[in-house]
């Protein structure tokens, strides 16, 4: 699987918009570009994805480069409710088995 | 249309112990994958099932670990003599189809504490 970087920790504050990068240089064209999302003691949750195209959901929005070598998520509007670790995973085989790294760890502050 | 459920949520056990957990996919998804993850460690696969079927195990220890996911009922991990190394979070997860693009939805995760 093609390996994604993303910084280990990023701050924000309440109610402004969050900008996580995740480089992801060796992807392949057929790799889609997932992101999920750990809150403290839960499961993993989807956030979004995408292959090629910008994509908006009602939880966020990716922004991808136009040469797909490196994309980022945006959170318009952060509330403590979006503390988490932010996982960028690209999955590219004939099934959809996920590889987590380290992530980004987000903290939120009031 | 309720999520992924697993259980038991906690499960402690001793050293030599078996260890069974349990997960519902959600309705209608018949693709189940396990993933564990270790104290201050990220999650890790471990394995893909679709019924009745393993398709990829190559992330499960090859001793001691096995999972099936029968045609009737949950899937089950199950770790025979189970060792303090085995206490971790484990996860299942859940889609309506194979494929690159598709979504995988979580449980809340069983948390294994071995004395």
């Amino acid at each position: 699987d093609a390996k994604t970087t993303q910084p280990n920790s990023m701050e924000s504050n309440e109610e402004e918009p969050v900008h996580l990068p995740c480089n992801h240089s060796t992807i392949s064209g057929t790799d889609y570009i997932h992101w999920y999302r750990q809150l403290p003691s839960q499961g993993p949750e989807y956030v979004i994805h995408g292959l090629t195209s910008n994509v908006n959901n009602r939880m966020a929005s990716l922004a991808i480069a136009e040469d797909r070598k490196s994309s980022t998520l945006i959170l318009h509007r952060a509330t403590l409710r979006d503390a988490a670790v932010y996982y960028c995973i690209l999955s590219g085989s004939g099934y959809s088995t996920l590889t987590f790294g380290k992530g980004t760890m987000l903290l939120v502050s009031p | 249309n309720a999520g992924v459920m697993q259980n038991p949520r906690h499960l402690v056990r001793r050293r030599g112990q078996e260890a069974r957990l349990r997960c519902s996919p959600m309705k209608g998804h018949s693709h189940v994958y396990w993933y564990r993850q270790l104290p201050e460690e990220g999650l890790k696969f471990m394995v893909y099932l679709q019924k009745e079927n393993i398709i990829d195990e190559s992330g499960m220890p090859k001793e001691r670990f096995s999972a099936e996911f029968p045609k009737e009922g949950p899937s089950i991990l199950r770790i025979q003599q189970v060792v303090r190394g085995d206490s971790a979070a484990y996860f299942c997860a859940s889609s309506p189809t194979k494929g690159v693009q598709e979504t995988q939805y979580f449980g809340p995760g069983t948390r294994l504490l071995v004395l």
